[in-house]
């Protein structure tokens, strides 16, 4: 099983959608969640952390953790062309401070 | 630095030499991150330092890499004898501790 598990998508959804990306993770005490965004050719960029359960949200992005199930999920509102990119949730090993990534989701958003 | 600085940005090499990847994080980060990510895929975890130590070297995918970090600033790594599966963009970030990653730009590294 891998550490961090995300669907490898594409996920398409129309402009002004919800899109919704969801990932799991194996290691039950892990403590920080992370979602970063990467544009094709570029380095991640950190889109939110969380780190204790319920909903986060940050303008049209909102985070939610479930940590009885080991899963973590980004929601985009009025999702918009600019927003297609490679979602890669990350999660924080707080025995060794290893920050794992998953393999990403990428996301198209069509006008 | 405003930001982390990789060198170089793209390296092309033969197979069997050996290359050395240059990071330079943001000043007082004190935690330094190495991944990688071959063609389409995800980051795979390479080593993580805490100031000059290597907590974690569990991700270096054999003897012929290693890294180091002197003075709790820049850190190199080298890859002995690359061969052609060393081909990735080898990418460093910088943390203030163990938390919010901020990633340099990448080095691309060839091998022929």
């Amino acid at each position: 099983q891998k550490e961090v598990e995300q669907n490898s998508g594409p996920l398409s959804v129309p402009e002004g959608a919800i899109a919704s990306l969801n990932c799991t993770y194996s290691d039950r005490v892990s403590q920080s969640f992370f979602w970063y965004r990467q544009y094709s050719g570029k380095s991640p960029e950190l889109i939110m952390s969380i780190y204790s359960n319920g909903d986060k949200e940050d303008g049209r992005f909102t985070a939610q953790l479930n940590k009885a199930s080991q899963y973590v999920s980004l929601l985009i509102r009025d999702s918009q062309p600019s927003d297609s990119a490679t979602y890669l949730c990350a999660v924080m090993n707080t025995g060794f401070q290893k920050l794992v990534f998953g393999t990403g989701t990428r996301l198209l958003v069509s006008p | 630095g405003a930001g982390v600085s990789q060198s170089p940005s793209n390296k092309v090499t033969e197979k069997g030499k050996d290359v050395e990847l240059r990071c330079d994080p943001i000043s007082g980060h004190t935690a330094l991150y190495w991944y990688r990510q071959s063609l389409g895929q995800g980051l795979e975890f390479l080593i993580y330092f805490q100031g000059n130590s290597a907590p974690d070297k569990s991700g270096l995918p054999s003897d012929r890499f290693s890294a180091e970090r002197t003075g709790g600033s820049v850190s190199t790594l080298t890859i002995q004898r690359t061969q052609q599966e060393d081909s990735a963009v080898y990418l460093c970030a910088s943390a203030v501790g163990p938390n919010v990653l901020t990633f340099g730009a990448g080095s691309r590294l060839t091998v022929l």
